[in-house]
């Protein structure tokens, strides 16, 4: 079920500079889109979503961008921290269609180094 | 800041024995659910729960596997046979679910491991 994807396993950047985690997907009835972060031995961890209707969303240092024709979406961290450091993961549902079930990716490993 | 809390952080079972996995999941959610990760790959949804019934379930939740809302406040998973491949961590997740555009928050885990 390759259904929503992340290509990178690992990104590596400086403290203070832009993170780019990127996510395509390939089922049209998406709809919302969520991402995640994960440190070990601890629950995924909501950060940030968007609906469709939207092509940006912004909370904080956070941001999501969404292109539909593309079905791709991408979440930039601005600074990026250390504290950042963890696996995010892009989910997507379609709660028309299937209520609150989340697909997500593989994963993407963010290091931040000071 | 509530938080879905989920027990044992740790089971360990012998094949075909059965397990029940506990979570508390926020007190005002509505939607309720049961993801898995085995080690190295995907978070996989499991089974979703509202109005004390299933609303939808993978090709993972097979006869061997229910859900129960057995209270007000738990939910669990049980495993009726574990195998060797039910080995992974067990997420519960809860939402509000008002308008289906809504964020789950998860727990932290229960890491089942079958022998």
């Amino acid at each position: 079920d390759q259904q929503v994807k992340q290509n990178s396993p690992s990104l590596s950047v400086q403290e203070g500079r832009i993170s780019i985690l990127n996510c395509d997907y390939t089922n049209s009835m998406f709809d919302y889109f969520l991402w995640y972060k994960k440190y070990p031995a601890e629950g995924p961890t909501f950060l940030i979503s968007i609906s469709s209707i939207k092509d940006k969303n912004e909370d904080g240092r956070f941001t999501v961008f969404l292109n539909k024709s593309a079905k791709h979406l991408s979440l930039h961290i601005v600074p990026s921290q250390p504290g950042d450091s963890a696996v995010y993961f892009c989910a997507a549902s379609a709660p028309g269609t299937s209520y609150g079930k989340l697909t997500f990716g593989q994963g993407t490993i963010l290091t931040v180094h000071p | 800041e509530p938080e879905v809390t989920q027990t044992p952080s740790h089971q360990v079972t012998q094949m075909g024995q059965e397990v029940i996995l506990r979570c508390v999941p926020i007190s005002n959610h509505l939607y309720f659910y049961w993801y898995r990760q085995i080690l190295g790959q995907k978070v996989e949804f499991l089974v979703s729960f509202y109005n004390n019934e299933i609303s939808e379930k993978s090709e993972i939740f097979d006869d061997q596997f229910s859900v129960e809302r057995p209270d007000g406040s738990n939910f669990t998973l049980k495993i009726r046979s574990t195998k060797l491949e039910d080995s992974a961590m067990y997420f519960c997740a809860s939402s509000s679910g008002t308008s289906g555009l809504e964020e789950q928050f998860f727990g932290p885990g229960t890491r089942l491991t079958v022998l």
